[in-house]
């Protein structure tokens, strides 16, 4: 069975501070790794990551996947109240996003 | 439509009674997905439609739950016999083909958050 582990589960921070979330997985035929943020109801598209130590930026975020480890980080700098959300990794199995729990971030102004 | 749109946004139901939710996809997305999200958790995989055949519904919890697409559009998920364990919020979610999916571009509603009593 697919697993998707993200930690932590929840983190508190500062504005102005910088995050790092985490997510593992073990899958069979793995073709990307994605992350979405979901602040009421529908995850919004972050990034695809197919190719190991390639880094994707987005303004304040970044992610990058590493293939040898199973394992992605997002990074987001100089943090805003605004990013205050659940920040979902999934893993993209032929057709099907297998998610993890999600970090529920809180940014405090 | 302008994005995927999911009815009810809200169902409140008595445990034992039957639901339908309804999910009208971005228009000429062949893929569709039903997700289901608990309180504290990622949304977990029930079903994928290529066109109007479910491909997978190897995440169907048991035959309680049965989903259909018949004309290739829009898709209802049915759900008899209701127990508390069914409350969650129900995501739909679309993509041009199976392979757009390998871009990211998998759209999702705003849900339907079901609540049986």
């Amino acid at each position: 069975e697919d697993k998707v582990v993200q930690s932590p589960l929840s983190l508190v921070v500062h504005e102005g501070d910088t995050v790092t979330l985490n997510c593992s997985y073990e899958v069979t035929n793995f073709r990307s790794l994605l992350w979405y943020k979901q602040e009421k109801k529908a995850p919004t598209f972050l990034f695809m990551l197919t190719s190991s130590g390639i880094e994707k930026k987005s303004g304040r975020l970044s992610s990058i996947l590493d293939k040898k480890e199973l394992s992605s980080i997002l990074n987001i700098t100089a943090t805003q109240t605004g990013d205050s959300a659940i920040y979902l990794c999934a893993v993209v199995n032929d057709y099907k996003l297998s998610f993890g729990a999600g970090t529920t971030v809180t940014v405090r102004a | 439509g302008a994005g995927v749109s999911q009815t009810p946004s809200n169902k409140v139901t008595e445990k034992g009674k039957y639901v339908e939710l309804r999910c009208d996809p971005i228009s000429g997305h062949t893929a569709l997905y039903w997700y289901r999200q608990s309180l504290g958790q990622g949304p977990e995989f029930l079903i994928y439609f290529q066109g109007t055949g479910a491909a997978d519904d190897s995440g169907l919890p048991n035959d309680r739950f049965f989903a259909v697409r018949p004309e290739g559009s829009v898709s209802t998920l049915k759900i008899q016999r209701t127990e508390r364990g069914d409350s969650a919020v129900y995501l739909c979610a679309s993509s041009l083909l199976a392979g757009g999916l390998y871009t990211g571009e998998l759209f999702f509603g705003e849900g339907s958050r079901l609540t049986v009593l």
